[in-house]
């Protein structure tokens, strides 16, 4: 249990559904973020927030929208995606954004398997 | 492109042996790195960190060896056990970066033969 729970953790979509990727943390964390773990591929980062507000968006498609309405919370919403979006979803959190510099570190969550079809 | 990358996509030990996986990097300028583990159908863990200011680091069973002259980092796991199978992986961040800044590898399956 490392503190961040994502739902569901598995999710069949088709390419016209619109559905939604939820996280929590519950470790008082400022800092949270998205990932996609793509078979072969390193971890490639989408969104970062920090205390509710998107700092970083690293080109991703706006066929996914991020929302965080506080800092416990972070959503992932699905709009018309297509195949190639299938891979597993990870949500992070950690103290804050310069926590790599200050011994802490990033608390990932299970995931979300997604599979577009 | 990918500045942070691992030798041998797997890893086959036997049960009891020592363990070590490799990660390179490119950027002169990482000075903060982290091992990652990540067991089938979860999410990663942090296992161990190092700082550019030392050159090796111990936890439980674990040892991070870091040499910054030839930009190469390893993951020693001693006495591995079937719990270790997993795939490993490692991260960097460059001086001054968030943990936003984090770079990963693509891992290295480690498979404990009993």
């Amino acid at each position: 249990e490392t503190g961040v729970t994502q739902t569901p953790r598995h999710l069949v979509m088709g390419m016209t559904n619109k559905k939604s990727l939820k996280c929590e943390q519950h470790l008082g964390h400022n800092a949270m973020y998205w990932y996609k773990q793509s078979a072969k591929k390193p971890l490639e980062l989408m969104f970062v927030y920090s205390l509710e507000e998107r700092v970083e968006n690293n080109s991703v498609p706006s066929r996914f929208s991020p929302e965080c309405p506080n800092s416990s919370h972070l959503f992932l919403h699905l709009h018309t995606l297509q195949p190639e979006d299938s891979a597993l979803y990870l949500c992070a959190s950690s103290q804050d954004l310069s926590a790599a510099h200050s011994g802490n570190t990033i608390y990932f969550g299970e995931g979300s398997w997604l599979t577009v079809v | 492109g990918e500045s942070v990358g691992l030798h041998l996509p797997t890893l086959s030990v036997q049960e009891g042996d020592n363990s070590i996986i490799n990660c390179a990097y490119s950027n002169s300028a990482s000075d903060y790195f982290i091992w990652y583990k990540q067991e089938s159908g979860k999410g990663p863990q942090f296992i161990i960190d190092i700082r550019s200011n030392m050159d090796k680091r111990q936890g439980q069973r674990v040892t991070v060896l870091l040499n910054k002259t030839v930009k190469h980092l390893s993951l020693q796991i001693a006495a591995t056990q079937p719990g270790d199978s997993a795939v490993y992986f490692c991260a960097e961040n460059i001086l001054g970066g968030g943990a936003d800044g984090l770079t990963f590898g693509k891992g290295t399956h480690l498979i404990i033969q009993p």
